[in-house]
């Protein structure tokens, strides 16, 4: 089972490059999100998705797109990279039936840089 | 909005002593979830422990365990025994349901060094 698996680990872009972060989880859950993590502020909310084909911004959405055509994947896109941008993101995943707490899963995270 | 604040960023224990990390966080909701994250240098988001607001009785997992004050809004986590593998960063989280999403908020983390 492994869960939610993020690609790639590690990547450094040019300001003004595209590029996709992938998601994928396999324990058929509806709800994915993407988080960016920066010093001291921990994990903020980007996007999230409530099922395939529904998605909604989260507190942070600016400079980023998602969509989420299968349960199983949910891509964050980066249209023109900025060095603002430069953080570690995460994609994370849980069960639905809101109020019953349950927990989200993580990857293992994007360490993303932008010269 | 929800906003969680650990007002800790770095914290040091020796090994096999106690530590206590602090949690506080302001809601006007009832109905509500706290959870504490670990994040060792892997940089994995390990789920450490949960609490449902709604229940008194403090969750406790092995050497880990909360002390829940609601009324106060406060939510610490003491780490028992503390191991040189406990070494990581600790996040709060307030998990507030909505109709159709659970929506998370996250502290700015608390850096825990355990020295042998």
């Amino acid at each position: 089972n492994a869960g939610v698996t993020q690609t790639p680990k590690f990547q450094v872009l040019k300001t003004g490059q595209s590029m996709t972060l992938q998601c994928a989880q396999d324990m058929n859950h509806e709800y994915m999100s993407w988080y960016r993590q920066d010093p001291g502020m921990g994990l903020r909310l980007i996007h999230y998705s409530v099922g395939a084909g529904i998605t909604d911004q989260g507190e942070v959405p600016n400079g980023y797109n998602v969509s989420r055509s299968t349960t199983e994947d949910f891509p964050l896109r980066l249209l023109s990279a900025a060095p603002s941008q430069t953080s570690v993101y995460f994609c994370a995943s849980s069960y639905s039936q809101g109020g019953d707490g349950q927990p989200q899963h993580f990857g293992d995270g994007t360490r993303l840089s932008i010269l | 909005a929800q906003t969680v604040t650990q007002s800790q960023p770095e914290m040091s224990v020796q090994e096999a002593e106690t530590v206590t990390l602090s949690c506080t966080y302001d809601t006007s909701e009832s109905n509500y979830y706290l959870f504490w994250y670990k994040q060792p240098p892997s940089r994995q988001m390990i789920l450490v422990i949960r609490q449902e607001a709604y229940k008194q009785q403090n969750a406790t997992e092995n050497r880990f365990s909360v002390n829940f004050q609601k009324a106060a809004k406060s939510f610490s986590l003491k780490i028992s025994d503390s191991q040189l593998g406990d070494t990581a960063m600790y996040f709060c989280a307030f998990m507030k349901p909505l109709y159709n999403f659970n929506k998370f908020y996250f502290g700015s983390g608390t850096k825990l060094n355990v020295k042998p």
